[in-house]
Formats: C-alpha cells, sequence, structure tokens
C-alpha cells in the first residue's frame, strides 16, 4: 500500500498567512492526488484534483503543486473561513489511502 | 448531484448492518461511488470503490472479506453491505461520488455521513 506523510500535523497560523502544507508519498503516484477541507462535524470537501487542479468554486488563494513523491498545498492568505484539517489522498493504486491529515487552527 | 446515506446505528461485535446512498441524479449509472469512513476523533480512511456499471470493485484490507459494496443503478442507489463487524468498524460512514465519474481524480461529491457505532 502507499503511505501519504502529511507535514506538519498541526499548523498555528493569522488570518493573511500564506500557509503551506506538504504530502509525501511512499512510491511515485506521477500527478494522482487530490486534497481536502473538512470542518467539524462536516463531510470533506475537494478542493484540488490532479494534484494542481483546482476544483470548482474553490477560491483561488488555495494552490497545489508537486508530482511523483512530493506534493504541497498552499493557501497564499489565509481567511478566518479555512481554519480547519486538510488532506491528501492518493488516487494512483488501491487502497486509495488517505494521509492522517493537518489541522489549520488561529494563532 | 445530491448523496443521502441511511442504515447507521448500533450493532453487536459480529453484527451486520447495510448502509443505503441514495443518489438525486438520473446518471448515477455513469459515477464511480466509494465509501469512506472517520473512526471517532481520527482521520479519513478509503473503504470501498465501485465502478459506474457495479463490474470493478476494491476494497481497503481491513474490510475485504467483510464487506460488499454493490449499487442498483435503476435505482440510483449504492449500498454498503457489513458482516462481521468488528469495534474497530466504528466510525461515520460517507458515500462519496468519483469526481468526472471516474476513480483518479478525487471525490466532488459527499453525503452527510451516516454513524457505525459497534458495541456490546
Amino acid at each position: 500500500d502507499i503511505q501519504l506523510t502529511q507535514s506538519p500535523p498541526f499548523l498555528s497560523a493569522s488570518v493573511g498567512d500564506r500557509v503551506t502544507i506538504t504530502c509525501r508519498a511512499s512510491q511515485g503516484i506521477a500527478s494522482y492526488l487530490a486534497w481536502y477541507q473538512q470542518k467539524p462535524g462536516k463531510a470533506p470537501k475537494l478542493l484540488i484534483y490532479a494534484a494542481s487542479t483546482l476544483q470548482s468554486g474553490v477560491p483561488s488563494r488555495f494552490s497545489g503543486s508537486g508530482s511523483g513523491t512530493e506534493f504541497t498545498l498552499t493557501i497564499s492568505s489565509l481567511q478566518p473561513e479555512d481554519f480547519a484539517t486538510y488532506y491528501c489522498q492518493q488516487l494512483n493504486s488501491y487502497p486509495q489511502t488517505f494521509g492522517q491529515g493537518t489541522k489549520v487552527e488561529i494563532k | 448531484v445530491q448523496l443521502l446515506e441511511s442504515g447507521g446505528g448500533l450493532v453487536q461485535p459480529g453484527g451486520s448492518l447495510r448502509l443505503s446512498c441514495a443518489a438525486s441524479e438520473s446518471t448515477f449509472n455513469t459515477f464511480a461511488m466509494n465509501w469512506v469512513r472517520q473512526a471517532p476523533g481520527q482521520g479519513l480512511e478509503w473503504v470501498a470503490s465501485i465502478s459506474g456499471s457495479g463490474g470493478v470493485t476494491n476494497y481497503v484490507a481491513s474490510v475485504r472479506g467483510r464487506f460488499t459494496i454493490s449499487r442498483d443503478n435503476s435505482e440510483n442507489s449504492l449500498y454498503l453491505q457489513m458482516d462481521s463487524l468488528r469495534a474497530e468498524d466504528t466510525a461515520v460512514y460517507y458515500c462519496a461520488k468519483g469526481a468526472f465519474g471516474t476513480s483518479y481524480y478525487g471525490m466532488d461529491v459527499w453525503g452527510q455521513g451516516t454513524t457505525v457505532t459497534v458495541s456490546s
């Protein structure tokens, strides 16, 4: 199985900060990576697919990059509604594993 | 498309439960579908997927042989039959649609989740 390691697991930031989350795969997954945002008690929301393509309706302050084994999710200017937990998921092979999550909290 | 899960509840270890997910669109048969679960206070875990036709299924190792994913395209419905349930299966279970109908671009529509509790 492909393991995904997200870092950091926890991040404290202020409104307006630039935030970067990293997701590393245990083997190459080309660009078959998605990013999700989840708020407490809610279902996840797809932000990015194919590593760098913004899902329709997602604000442009979110961006994704990377291929192979290293990927990043960047929020260019953190907004109050962005405080949440973020997950990466690899779609290259089954099981389609998730990273363990990165919780973004208010500093 | 909207997804609505049902069928969760409290079940004893070793018991069975069948989850359902109703889709609002008649193009349901063109979508790959998934079940994803989240144990209390934990992260997301992909559980199973099924192709649009229902002919191809995949499972995470921990549920293979105990859970069965299926679909009835005439009813726009997805199912997860869960047998031999264990305490570690306790979670919120989400059904989710594959983006662009496939399994390669993530999951773009999610249900609200249904809670399964396995306890004596």
